[in-house]
């Protein structure tokens, strides 16, 4: 069965530096989306891409972030400068069209920490 | 922001009984309602869903039913299997806000042999 995978699983990082979490969606799927899980907090959505373009994006979703399909496969966020609160369990997800309501299938997560 | 809402942060049944689920949300505007599984460290496992136009969607041992004047959505387990034991969250979406999840907090479900 097709499945979203992300890479990596885990990722450390020093405060106010770069990272690029990688996500590889269903291969027809056509939206793609971000989400974050503060550790004992909601699921909550930060952004959602369609057409080589961002849909719609959350305040969460600021300067800092960004969202890129460099090729036919994978789906990136980039955070430019982490900080503490950017710790976090990282979901992408995709979805294959708008025409009806339609399921999100989300991969295993990428945990996030920033030290 | 408190659009979804699960009351109950946890539940614990007995193997073979039936589990329910609870979830209500305030905005009228959402048009499609899904569950989801979720274990530790994984992402969260589609499990069943509903349209706003539907009062009622079964799949296997998962029914979903929808009470839209009441703003209440509850998902039942019959029979809960220990493998059942997982944080189930609920999620609503509104297709004219791009279909964006809004998740609930989710309920964890401990089903014991």
């Amino acid at each position: 069965e097709p499945e979203v995978t992300q890479t990596p699983s885990h990722q450390v990082t020093q405060m106010g530096q770069e990272v690029i979490l990688r996500c590889v969606p269903i291969s027809n799927h056509l939206y793609f989306y971000w989400y974050r899980q503060i550790l004992g907090q909601k699921v909550e959505f930060l952004v959602s891409f369609y057409n080589n373009e961002i849909s719609e994006k959350s305040e969460i979703f600021d300067d800092q972030f960004s969202v890129e399909r460099p090729d036919g496969s994978n789906f990136t966020l980039k955070i430019r400068s982490t900080k503490l609160e950017d710790s976090a369990m990282y979901f992408c997800a995709s979805r294959l069209d708008n025409n009806a309501p339609d399921t999100q299938y989300f991969g295993p997560g990428t945990r996030l920490t920033v030290l | 922001d408190q659009q979804v809402k699960q009351n109950s942060p946890s539940l614990s049944v007995q193997e073979g009984r039936i589990s329910i689920l609870n979830c209500d949300y305030t905005n009228s505007m959402f048009d499609y309602f899904l569950w989801y599984k979720k274990y530790p460290a994984e992402g969260p496992t589609f499990l069943i869903s509903i349209s706003s136009i539907k009062d009622k969607n079964e799949d296997g041992r998962f029914t979903v039913f929808l009470n839209k004047s009441a703003k209440h959505l509850s998902l039942h387990i019959v029979p809960s299997q220990p493998g059942d034991s997982a944080v189930y969250f609920c999620a609503a979406s509104e297709k004219a806000a791009g279909n964006k999840l809004t998740f609930g907090g989710g309920t964890r479900v401990l089903v014991k042999p």
